[in-house]
């Protein structure tokens, strides 16, 4: 394993629901990335945290809601998605966000399906 | 632009066989590129990782080569396994004002038979 968990592994969720994807890493890292992989387009980066702070938000809609309590855990909170919303979201972390050398361990994903 | 394009979009060998993928990418200012391997249901692992000073990068049965001039790179698996059966995506970081960027490529998803 990488030593980044994701939880849940599958969500079925309606348009009108609020849940929470889970993310945590046991690299001792100070950065945390969250993604959005759909099938057959590349990764698309959503959100960067860097010791707790937000670092960079790629326009990515209000529906969707990052918090990083701590440099080990991250949460993605989502509410009234769209069915295009659906996807596996992946969250990764590094040593920091600005090394040359910069290796990102990704976790398993969580593969959300928006009804 | 900042792009990175693979092919073939899909791969169909046979166990034992040899093969190579493709990325080309236009990204400046190229800092470094690396090879992911994604398993069904998993999240991507690094393979590999050169700078613009290495031609080439071995990891086991994969070796891949980096050609800055013509912003060329390939993967090649030697003696394919069953296990090789997976995306491999192409990743090309660039530097501005010290920070990082990663462009990603759409992957070749690669299918090793029996």
């Amino acid at each position: 394993e990488t030593g980044v968990t994701q939880t849940p592994r599958h969500l079925v969720m309606g348009m009108t629901n609020k849940k929470s994807l889970k993310c945590e890493q046991h690299l001792g890292h100070n950065a945390m990335y969250w993604y959005k992989q759909s099938a057959k387009k590349p990764l698309e980066l959503m959100f960067v945290y860097s010791l707790e702070e937000r670092v960079e938000n790629n326009s990515v809609p209000s529906r969707f809601s990052p918090e990083c309590p701590n440099s080990s855990h991250l949460f993605l909170h989502l509410h009234t998605l769209q069915p295009e919303d659906s996807a596996l979201y992946l969250c990764a972390s590094s040593q920091e966000t600005h090394l040359s050398y910069n290796e990102q361990f990704f976790g398993p994903g969580t593969r959300l399906t928006v009804l | 632009k900042n792009q990175v394009e693979q092919s073939p979009q899909s791969l169909i060998i046979l166990e034992g066989k040899n093969c190579t993928l493709q990325c080309n990418y236009t990204v400046s200012p190229f800092s470094n590129l690396r090879w992911y391997k994604q398993d069904t249901g998993r999240g991507p692992v690094s393979l590999t990782i050169m700078t613009f000073s290495e031609n080439t990068k071995s990891n086991g049965r994969y070796t891949a080569t980096l050609d800055a001039d013509t912003k060329q790179s390939s993967l090649h698996i030697t003696a394919s396994q069953l296990s090789d059966s997976a995306s491999y995506i192409c990743v090309v970081s660039r530097t501005t004002s010290g920070t990082y960027k990663y462009i990603f490529g759409t992957g070749t998803r690669l299918k090793v038979l029996a």
